[in-house]
């Protein structure tokens, strides 16, 4: 069965730079939502989407935003990066904002 | 104090052994409950869901929940040294009709199985 996929699945970035994270959802799902995750800590939520409006926010910094493109998929764009936002960045996917929630591989992203 | 707390473990078991995981909650807003299984570095793969008090089994997994208590419990049968992994909680709330629902995690379990 297709799963999520994310994109790039390594990324190294210097402080400061800009990164741009992309999911693309498992098809006919409508529901898109991202998680970081610290090392040695749980999925922490960022911010979801539900056709292609936002539908709720977390902790997410105002450097960080996102959005939901027409065929469904999303980008997490990082500006100003810090050392503190190297993590594992998760999507995840939905359909009709089921709670169902099934995760891609994840984007591990490390700023030097 | 986190809204979902559970036992980091590790925890290490004999293949064969029945395993029970467990994680409790403080907001009773939570509706839906998930299980998810994360190995190292892998994204989580949800393996239960439930939304009732009460137990569903699939397989070798039983998720059971006690709303009433506040307490979610796994049990894997006949574990496996496959099964060694970190086990994650999840909650969300009941949302409106066109609002997603965030998931709430526990801080994960670790469980080794050895031969």
């Amino acid at each position: 069965a297709a799963g999520v996929i994310q994109s790039p699945r390594h990324l190294i970035k210097e402080k400061r730079e800009t990164a741009t994270l992309k999911c693309y959802p498992i098809p006919r799902h409508d529901t898109v939502y991202w998680y970081q995750q610290g090392p040695g800590q749980d999925p922490q939520f960022l911010i979801s989407f539900y056709e292609k409006m936002q539908s709720d926010k977390g902790s997410i910094p105002d450097r960080f935003s996102a959005q939901q493109f027409s065929d469904y998929h999303s980008e997490l764009n990082m500006s100003s990066l810090e050392l503190g936002d190297s993590a594992l960045y998760f999507c995840a996917s939905s359909f009709n904002v089921a709670r169902k929630q099934f995760f891609g591989p994840g984007t591990r992203l490390t700023v030097l | 104090q986190k809204e979902v707390e559970q036992d980091p473990g590790p925890l290490s078991v004999p293949e064969g052994a029945i395993v029970s995981l467990n994680c409790t909650y403080s907001n009773s807003a939570f509706q839906y409950f998930m299980w998810y299984r994360q190995y190292s570095r892998k994204g989580p793969e949800l393996l239960m869901y439930t939304y009732s008090s009460g137990n569903k089994e699939d397989g070798r997994f039983t998720a059971q929940v006690d709303k009433s208590s506040k307490y979610i419990s796994l049990f894997i049968r006949d574990s496996q040294p496959s099964d060694s992994a970190t086990y994650l909680c999840a909650m969300s709330v009941g949302s409106g009709t066109g609002t997603a629902s965030k998931l709430t995690f526990g801080t994960g379990t670790r469980l080794q199985v050895t031969l």
